[in-house]
């Protein structure tokens, strides 16, 4: 398998400006992950879906952020606007059992600088 | 909340020592993940355990539940261990973890 795949890996963009990324977890995983990670505050949670439903969105800063998993193959992770806080490197993880007893697959992040 | 501790911060060591990195938590758990961030970015899984010790290699991992505590051994270091470990549970039943914020470890040749 290819791992957690997330793209795109690099992302430059202005203040004001609306952010995509994007993730594909690993085949037949269950659940998937978004975390963001800074000097200040390293990893945090912002989102977690089981099989496609958002089951906990309580790090998601705040409404400029948004989440979808439309599939089980696919997910975003959407910033509109963007500003210069929200510079971090973005992971996306996944794995295959409920409940916190499973190990957690990390993609390569997109590392995100909004000027 | 869980509240994650890590200890030391910091720490640089000569090739060949045996390390060992500590994690605290607040509230019981079913179990601790040990994680390891490569200078370049990438985050790769060690270990998760529930109970006891689990080895991989070089590394040993070992947890404490009655006293909310985990350490991570690492035999005959090497410069390539140079690494930020870091020690995460999850909060409640949930799969939503918690984590401490990391041990920077520099093993010099």
């Amino acid at each position: 398998d290819a791992g957690v795949i997330q793209s795109p890996r690099h992302e430059v963009t202005e203040m004001g400006q609306e952010v995509t990324l994007r993730c594909k977890p690993i085949s037949g995983h269950n659940s998937l992950f978004w975390y963001r990670q800074t000097m200040m505050r390293g990893l945090e949670l912002l989102i977690y879906f089981n099989n496609n439903v958002p089951i906990d969105d309580s790090g998601m800063p705040e409404d400029r952020f948004s989440a979808k998993m439309p599939n089980a193959s696919f997910s975003t992770l959407k910033i509109q606007p963007s500003e210069p806080r929200d510079s971090a490197v973005y992971f996306c993880a996944s794995s295959g059992l409920a409940g916190g007893g499973d190990t957690q697959y990390f993609g390569p992040g997109t590392r995100l600088t909004v000027l | 909340k869980n509240e994650v501790e890590q200890s030391p911060q910091n720490l640089t060591a000569q090739e060949g020592e045996f390390i060992t990195i500590n994690c605290s938590y607040s509230v019981g758990i079913s179990a601790l993940h040990w994680l390891q961030q490569h200078p370049g970015g990438g985050i790769v899984s060690l270990f998760m355990l529930s109970s006891g010790k689990k080895k991989h290699g070089r590394l040993i991992a070992t947890i404490n539940i009655q006293e909310k505590h985990s350490s991570l051994h690492i035999t005959a270091s090497h410069p390539r261990d140079s690494a930020v470990y870091i020690c995460a549970v999850p909060e409640g039943g949930s799969e939503k973890l918690v984590f401490g914020k990391g041990m920077k470890l520099t093993v010099n040749p």
